[in-house]
């Protein structure tokens, strides 16, 4: 089984508008964090949102957050007010912390473009 | 803010070469790691090194490859006999705890 599911390959959303990023992931493992990164056509891979298997509260990082629905296993990423440098790849990831090592199993990614 | 420094960020080799990959970690970091992404596919792991030596590595990191720090700041990835099928984006990594993993801007391979 995949252990982090990106369900869409491509996304649009229009200017100023809010968009979310599906990410589903699968783990036995009780300790773990999820990581959303963003990969502009340059190639660079650019850290957005962390998020603890404990922690209580969802993560927010000025216009990102992170919906974290844990019976679920989702983390969903939301972006507020997207602007046009939103646009790119964005990559879910997950660390499980146990059992995993310290290596980070990504998803296939969505590609988000921001029109006018 | 601290970042990870790769170099080249372009490298075009001709295969049956050796490359090397460059990395300068960040400097309070103690793991490293290198990652690959083919051209449209997704960010695969392909090696972690702690201690001075690998922690973990995954099925991709054969005897091709080869890991080293010969310096208290250089992180090196050697890619042997290179082939045709390992032309993509190289990225390195490197964490201090659990949240802070900082990748490098990635060096983009290209074996002709």
């Amino acid at each position: 089984a995949q252990k982090i599911t990106q369900t869409q390959p491509g996304m649009f959303v229009q200017e100023k508008e809010a968009v979310t990023l599906d990410c589903t992931y699968d783990t036995s493992d009780p300790s773990y964090g999820l990581f959303w990164y963003k990969q502009p056509s340059s190639g660079e891979m650019i850290f957005l949102i962390y998020q603890g298997s404990y922690d209580q509260q969802n993560a927010t990082e000025g216009r990102y957050s992170l919906n974290f629905q844990k019976a679920r296993k989702s983390a969903n990423l939301v972006i507020s007010a997207s602007q046009l440098g939103d646009s790119a790849m964005y990559f879910c990831a997950m660390r499980e912390l146990t059992g995993g090592g310290n290596k980070l199993t990504f998803g296939t990614g969505t590609q988000l473009k921001v029109e006018l | 803010e601290p970042e990870v420094t790769q170099t080249p960020s372009h490298q075009v080799t001709q295969m049956g070469q050796e490359v090397i990959l460059r990395c300068v970690p960040i400097s309070n970091h103690l793991y490293f790691y290198w990652y690959r992404q083919i051209l449209g596919q997704k960010v695969e792991f392909l090696v972690s090194f702690y201690n001075n030596e690998i922690s973990e590595k995954s099925e991709i990191f054969d005897d091709q490859f080869s890991v080293e720090r010969p310096d208290g700041s250089n992180f090196t990835l050697k890619i042997r006999s290179t082939k045709l099928e390992d032309s993509a984006m190289y990225f390195c990594a490197s964490s201090e705890d659990l949240h802070g993993y900082t990748f490098g801007s990635g060096t983009r391979l290209t074996v002709v």
